[in-house]
């Protein structure tokens, strides 16, 4: 089985700071790992998604990711946010062997930017 | 394209009532899947079809929930009689069949049930 924790439930943060959401899983077996976002009002989108090769990924948007194997975690980060990357954050992973495409989710960080 | 549609995107029910949630899927996706988050949690996985077949509904919570995929397209989520514990988000995703990336999930927005 497999499980998600977001250490953080909440982080404000002032714009153009940076800022790290932490995550960290559990699987007795190889997992691909993914970042997804909610801003509000809206549905979940895919932020950026670990598969395999090179263990840091990065978004469209500046956001960045490291795999790290030993540590079991996928922190997410960016060097400079703004106002509009208020959203809550879902770290998630999903199983490679027999993949089906369910996901399992950790609990949610939400980020508030500060102006 | 449209993306993956849920209705209603609210709803608000009194304790013992029905509601039966959709879910229009991106067409051409065979994979369909329900996701739960209660408040303040974490979003949990409820069932997954493929077609119109359950693949895996593991995280359906009991048997006061009801989920069809009738031709393999729409699905509907149906709780009765709703509890008080019913309430939060219920997300629908869909994704091809195939190994990943075929897999790669779309969501919906996401209906808000809150049973009163």
């Amino acid at each position: 089985a497999q499980s998600v924790t977001q250490l953080d439930s909440q982080v404000p943060v002032f714009e153009e700071a940076p800022v790290e959401l932490r995550c960290n899983y559990s699987s007795s077996v190889s997992v691909y790992l993914f970042w997804y976002v909610q801003y509000p009002n809206q549905g979940l989108q895919l932020l950026l998604k670990y598969l395999s090769g090179s263990t840091l990924v990065e978004s469209i948007n500046g956001f960045e990711a490291e795999f790290n194997k030993s540590q079991t975690s996928f922190h997410l980060r960016k060097p400079s946010v703004h106002i509009s990357d208020t959203a809550e954050y879902f770290c998630a992973v999903s199983k490679i062997s027999g993949n089906t495409g369910k996901l399992i989710f950790g609990q949610g960080t939400t980020l508030q930017v500060k102006p | 394209e449209a993306g993956v549609t849920q209705f209603p995107s609210h709803s608000v029910i009194e304790k013992g009532q029905t509601v039966t949630l959709r879910c229009d899927p991106i067409s051409g996706h065979d994979n369909l899947y329900w996701y739960r988050r209660v408040m303040g949690k974490e979003i949990k996985f409820l069932l997954h079809f493929v077609k119109e077949s359950k693949q895996d509904e593991s995280g359906m919570p009991n048997n006061r929930f009801l989920a069809e995929r009738t031709g393999g397209t729409y699905s509907t989520l149906k709780v009765q009689p709703a509890e008080l514990e019913d309430s939060g988000v219920y997300f629908c995703a869909s994704s091809f069949v195939g190994p990943y990336p075929n897999t790669e999930a779309f969501f919906g927005q996401g209906t808000r049930l809150t049973v009163v």
